[in-house]
């Protein structure tokens, strides 16, 4: 069975702060995604990044990178310099198999608040 | 170009109703997802088509579930005998298949049809 943990439930810092999301998930695939989302107070889901099994690079996005680690099945997520307008719940989330097309199953969630 | 739509946005109902919810997908997009967020909890997958197929029904809770994608496009979540308990946010996302390269593609979400069953 596939799992995403976010043992992080809210979150709340001050603005310019930098903030790390934890996830953590559990797949007996040997293929498999990851994806964070953004939900913001309008709730519709938006879409941060995507990254495979197979490729371990951390990426950076401006403010935004992702530290990838299949050693310890954990999938971070970090904002530096945060702003008040990053204040959302955010999932991660992951699919497994390599057969184009697959369920997303995510985490809880982890509420951010930046506070000015 | 245009997102996923969903319609309506609120639906509230009483006990026993039925009720229909419409998706409209991001034009071309192949695979089209259902998923229902309960508060504070993140999206549960519920049912999944690939064209005019339903390719992964497993999420559907139970009979009074059943969703419809008949020309491929749009798709129509039909929930019969409404429960209090069916009361969530539900989601339709859709995403391209890249058949050459069969990689799981981001999926794009719509706004989300809050249902409240009385």
């Amino acid at each position: 069975a596939q799992k995403v943990t976010q043992a992080q439930t809210e979150i709340s810092v001050v603005e310019k702060e930098d903030v790390t999301l934890d996830c953590v998930y559990e797949t007996r695939d040997t293929t498999y995604y990851l994806f964070w989302y953004k939900q913001p107070p309008s709730g519709e889901l938006v879409f941060l990044i995507r990254r495979n099994s197979f490729d371990e690079q951390n990426e950076i996005s401006g403010r935004y990178s992702w530290n990838f680690q299949k050693s310890t099945s954990s999938f971070n997520f970090t904002i530096t310099a945060s702003q008040v307008v990053d204040s959302a719940v955010y999932f991660c989330a992951l699919s497994g198999g390599f057969q184009g097309a697959q369920k997303l199953v995510f985490g809880q969630g982890t509420r951010l608040t930046i506070n000015p | 170009g245009a997102g996923v739509s969903q319609t309506p946005s609120n639906k509230v109902t009483e006990k026993g109703k039925y009720v229909e919810l419409r998706c409209d997908p991001i034009s071309g997009h192949t695979a089209l997802y259902w998923y229902r967020q309960s508060l504070g909890q993140g999206p549960e997958f519920l049912i999944y088509f690939q064209g005019t197929g339903a390719a992964d029904d497993s999420g559907l809770p139970n009979d009074r579930f059943f969703a419809v994608r008949p020309e491929g496009s749009v798709s129509t979540l039909k929930i019969q005998r409404t429960e209090r308990g069916d009361s969530a946010v539900y989601l339709c996302a859709s995403s391209p298949t890249i058949r050459r390269t069969r990689e799981n593609n981001e999926q794009f979400f719509g706004p989300g049809t809050r249902l409240t069953v009385l």
